[in-house]
């Protein structure tokens, strides 16, 4: 079973549409939690860190729960220039900055 | 502010050569990183850098691969000899006070015939 899971898409909208990607971790002592954006190639950016309380910067929502180790984004009102991969990202129970990556979700959003 | 840099941006070598790639991070980032991302595969963790003592080296592969940080500044990715396998994109990535808000450079696509 891999560390982290995530539905690979590609996911397909209209711009304007909500879309929202979820992710799995299989460590359940993971201390930190992020999404990050990597368009075509390109490099990871870090788009929001997501903290248990739930987090939302502009049009971006994120969701973490422990219990179910499951996170999640929700992306209101899509842009074209949204169009992407987003990457959850898992820093496990290490003194390090250790991150692990999952394998990313295309999102295309069409005009 | 100048990111993070790498170099080559491409590498194209024949198996059994020797290649070594750098990376320069951000200025007075103490913690350094290396992650490779192979075909249709994740990107995945090498080995993490607090100045120029190896933290964690974990995800290195094997010892065809040395890193290395002299002075705390620029770091070294050398792959001896190269094998098929390890071809991909080397990212370097680079932090200051955080360890976990980590700022990558553009990549080196290693490419291995």
């Amino acid at each position: 079973r891999k560390e982290v899971e995530q539905d690979p898409g590609p996911f397909n909208v209209p711009e304007g549409a909500t879309v929202a990607f979820n992710c799995t971790y299989s460590n359940s002592a993971s201390q930190s939690f992020f999404w990050y954006r990597q368009d075509c190639r390109k490099e990871p950016k870090l788009l929001m860190s997501v903290y248990s309380s739930g987090n939302e910067d502009g049009r971006f929502t994120a969701q973490l729960n422990r219990a179910s180790q499951y996170i999640s984004l929700l992306i209101r009102d899509s842009k074209l220039s949204d169009s992407a991969t987003y990457l959850c990202v898992v820093n496990p129970p290490s003194n390090t900055g250790k991150l692990i990556f999952g394998q990313g979700t295309t999102l295309q959003v069409k005009p | 502010e100048a990111g993070v840099t790498q170099f080559p941006s491409h590498s194209v070598i024949e198996k059994g050569q020797t290649v070594t790639l750098r990376c320069d991070p951000i200025s007075g980032h103490d913690n350094l990183y290396w992650y490779r991302r192979v075909m249709g595969k994740e990107i995945k963790f090498l080995l993490h850098f607090v100045k120029e003592s190896k933290q964690d080296e974990s995800g290195m592969p094997n010892n065809r691969f040395l890193a290395e940080r002299t002075g705390g500044t620029y770091s070294t990715l050398k792959v001896q000899p190269a094998e098929l396998e390890d071809s991909g994109v080397y990212f370097c990535a680079s932090s200051q006070d955080s360890v976990y808000e980590q700022y990558f450079g553009p990549g080196t696509r290693l490419t291995v015939t």
